[in-house]
């Protein structure tokens, strides 16, 4: 199972926003509706931002927004801010009721 | 509220055997899977493996299976992950994260950091 495509990096002032792209295959995005997206800041564990494609768990602020098309899926933050800096990591369920996660970003607030 | 708790970094040699813990409080343990994550050195998140505490049923990531055993204690909420022979490229840092829904892991483990070096 080949690890879902991220952009290594992306950048933005605040204020701006900024999308993350996580591209698969049929046999994970293409499959299900199963996509998260999870924050991690340096040296800390992952964080829950989004489920589901779209949903966001409690407290997670709606500047976070996940969407689907096909294979790709996207995290929008919009409203940047300097604490979104960090690695975030897309996953998906897939056929082979396994997990697997993205190679990870990094945003860059400028 | 709920949490995840780890135990405390391992240094270990190669060839040595190592069974770290993930304890869970807060929640029906026997309700949500629990997964394990490794990270490498500066690298991204690569899904291992999951267990079910109620049944213990398991299942592994092709690329560690045969490579570490998953186990969980229902009786004292925790979940395991073990290896009988380490090696050096087994250097890296280790979550456990509670399933949550369909698709995601909502509450994660604080992570153990392993060092295998001669």
């Amino acid at each position: 199972q080949s690890a879902l495509t991220q952009p290594p990096s992306v950048s933005g002032s605040p204020g701006q926003s900024v999308t993350i792209s996580c591209t698969g295959t049929s046999s994970d995005l293409g499959s299900y509706n199963r996509v998260s997206w999870y924050q991690q800041p340096p040296g800390t564990a992952p964080k829950l931002l989004i489920f589901e494609v779209t949903y966001r768990p409690s407290g997670v602020p709606d500047r976070f927004s996940g969407s689907k098309s096909g294979n790709t899926a996207s995290l929008t933050i919009s409203g940047l801010q300097t604490e979104d800096e960090g690695d975030y990591y897309c996953s998906s369920y897939t056929t082979s009721s396994n997990w697997v996660f993205g190679g990870g970003t990094k945003l860059t607030v400028l | 509220e709920v949490q995840l708790v780890q135990s405390g970094a391992e240094v270990k040699k190669p060839g040595e055997s190592l069974k770290i813990s993930c304890k869970g409080s807060g929640y029906s343990f026997s309700t949500y899977g629990i997964g394990w994550v490794r990270q490498m050195p500066g690298k991204g998140l690569e899904w291992m493996g999951m267990i079910y505490p109620g049944d213990s049923d398991t299942i592994y990531s092709p690329s560690f299976q045969g490579q570490v055993t998953i186990s969980v204690d229902q009786s004292i909420s925790t979940a395991y992950l073990q290896w009988s022979g380490l090696k050096a490229s087994d250097t890296a840092m280790f979550y456990c994260a509670r399933r949550f829904g369909d698709d995601a892991f909502d509450f994660w483990g604080q992570g153990t950091m392993v060092t295998v070096s001669s």
